[in-house]
């Protein structure tokens, strides 16, 4: 069965360093996600993105972040000059029409 | 604007009981309407969803849930609860007119503990 996947599957990284992270979406799906969750808390929507463009965003997802779709199967997430308050873990998921959507094991992103 | 309310962040179930996982949502749109369950350090997987049609709802596991408009909620249950159902269970609402981006709005998650 098709999966959506993310690596690293653990990031530390200092504070104001910047992180790449990765996910693979299901082949044929066409619209893509970002969500984070902090620990504890509930799971907040970041970006989506579709026709090679964010289709939406948060107001989480501020200058300090951008998403690309590099080549025909990545979407990654990148975060610039990291915080303490951006540890979290970072799900991607992907859906074929934008209805139900499938997620990946997710990213623990720790900031020290 | 959309939000979901999950009652009780951690509801307490013997095995064999039912087992009850309340969700109440806000939409000024109508609403498609899903369950993910989160087991410890995995993500998330779709249990069930309500987008249109028959109301009530099946999923996986023996998990089925009820779209009730009037009430404005979308609980879930489970007639028999099993040891594996422990986990974090997550009510999302997305919207459904055409210029959804298919956002999913999450509740706080509500904690399952099956008690043997």
């Amino acid at each position: 069965e098709p999966e959506v996947t993310q690596t690293p599957s653990h990031q530390v990284t200092q504070m104001g360093q910047e992180v790449i992270l990765r996910c693979v979406p299901i082949s044929n799906h066409l619209y893509f996600y970002w969500y984070r969750q902090i620990l504890g808390q509930k799971v907040e929507f970041l970006v989506s993105f579709y026709n090679n463009e964010i289709s939406e965003k948060s107001e989480i997802f501020d200058d300090q972040f951008s998403v690309e779709r590099p080549d025909g199967s990545n979407f990654t997430l990148k975060i610039r000059s990291t915080k303490l308050e951006d540890s979290a873990m970072y799900f991607c998921a992907s859906s074929e029409v934008g209805n139900t959507q499938y997620f990946g094991p997710g990213t623990r992103l720790t900031v020290l | 604007a959309q939000s979901v309310t999950q009652l009780g962040s951690h509801v307490s179930v013997s095995e064999g009981a039912l087992v009850l996982l309340r969700c109440n949502y806000s939409s000024s749109v109508p609403p498609y309407l899903f369950w993910y369950v989160q087991y410890p350090n995995q993500g998330l997987q779709l249990l069930l969803k309500y987008t249109t049609g028959a109301t009530l709802v099946k999923g996986i596991n023996g998990f089925e849930a009820e779209f009730k408009k009037s009430e404005t909620s979308f609980h879930l249950t489970k007639p028999s609860a099993h040891m594996s159902d422990a986990a974090e269970y997550f009510c999302a609402v997305s919207g459904s007119t055409g210029s959804n981006t298919g956002k999913l709005i999450f509740g706080q998650g509500t904690t399952l503990q099956v008690k043997p």
